[in-house]
């Protein structure tokens, strides 16, 4: 597996605090994405960076924003959670819409 | 917007019978590709597809790119259970930028 590392791996959290999930590759690729998944809905973009602090809108975007200070690391924000957040996150590395190379996942459930 | 269709959304079969899952995108695509998710983990990529017409072989999976470039199929001949996982086409957004996935096909096998 590509050198992608997600944290923390397993979350729970309260309605209305923030929360921040954090993704660290090795790889030095260009691009970094943040995606969700839920039953019934597949992966849905996030939002997404092209370079440090190059940042863009996804497919579902309300509610998230995003980081990108260094290369390796790209961090996704709820800035007060909601139980309609309640998901597992996924990073992903790649050069642009080629090849995309996923981390672990994190599980966050927000009661 | 563009889309990514995939069909059916689960399937079930018996060890040794044959899959196919259909993925159908709602523009023309430059390439897609194929991820495998096994239960629990992170969506894997299998193959990327380019060309018109084309048709790339990995031991028991047949993958299909269709004439018009806008539609795909993976084949599993003969499942086992370690096939189990779902299963996602993507192709590239208009801006060459991401990956939008279809929402998968999730097979299951009984031996």
């Amino acid at each position: 597996d590509a050198g992608i590392t997600q944290s923390p791996r397993h979350k729970v959290t309260e309605t209305g605090t923030p929360v921040t999930l954090r993704c660290h590759q090795t790889e030095n690729h260009r691009y970094m994405y943040w995606y969700r998944q839920d039953p019934g809905h597949g992966l849905r973009l996030i939002h997404y960076s092209y370079g440090v602090k190059d940042t863009d809108k996804g497919e579902v975007s309300d509610g998230y924003s995003v980081s990108r200070s260094k290369t390796e690391d790209f961090l996704l924000t709820l800035e007060s959670a909601t139980s309609s957040q309640t998901s597992v996150y996924f990073c992903a590395i790649g050069s642009g819409a080629d090849t995309q190379y996923f981390g672990p996942g994190t599980r966050l459930t927000v009661l | 917007g563009q889309q990514v269709m995939q069909i059916p959304q689960y399937q079930h079969v018996q060890e040794g019978e044959d899959f196919t899952t259909y993925c159908n995108s709602s523009t023309t695509l430059s390439n897609i590709q194929w991820y495998k998710q096994r239960p629990g983990g992170h969506p894997v990529f299998l193959i990327q597809l380019v060309k018109s017409g084309e048709v790339k072989k990995q031991k028991r999976l047949t993958f299909q790119f269709g004439e018009a470039k806008k539609n795909s199929s993976l084949h599993i001949t003969a499942t086992q259970t370690t096939d189990v996982g779902t299963y996602f086409c993507a192709g590239r957004n208009q801006a060459g930028t991401a990956l939008i996935f279809g929402k998968g096909t999730t097979l299951s096998v009984s031996s």
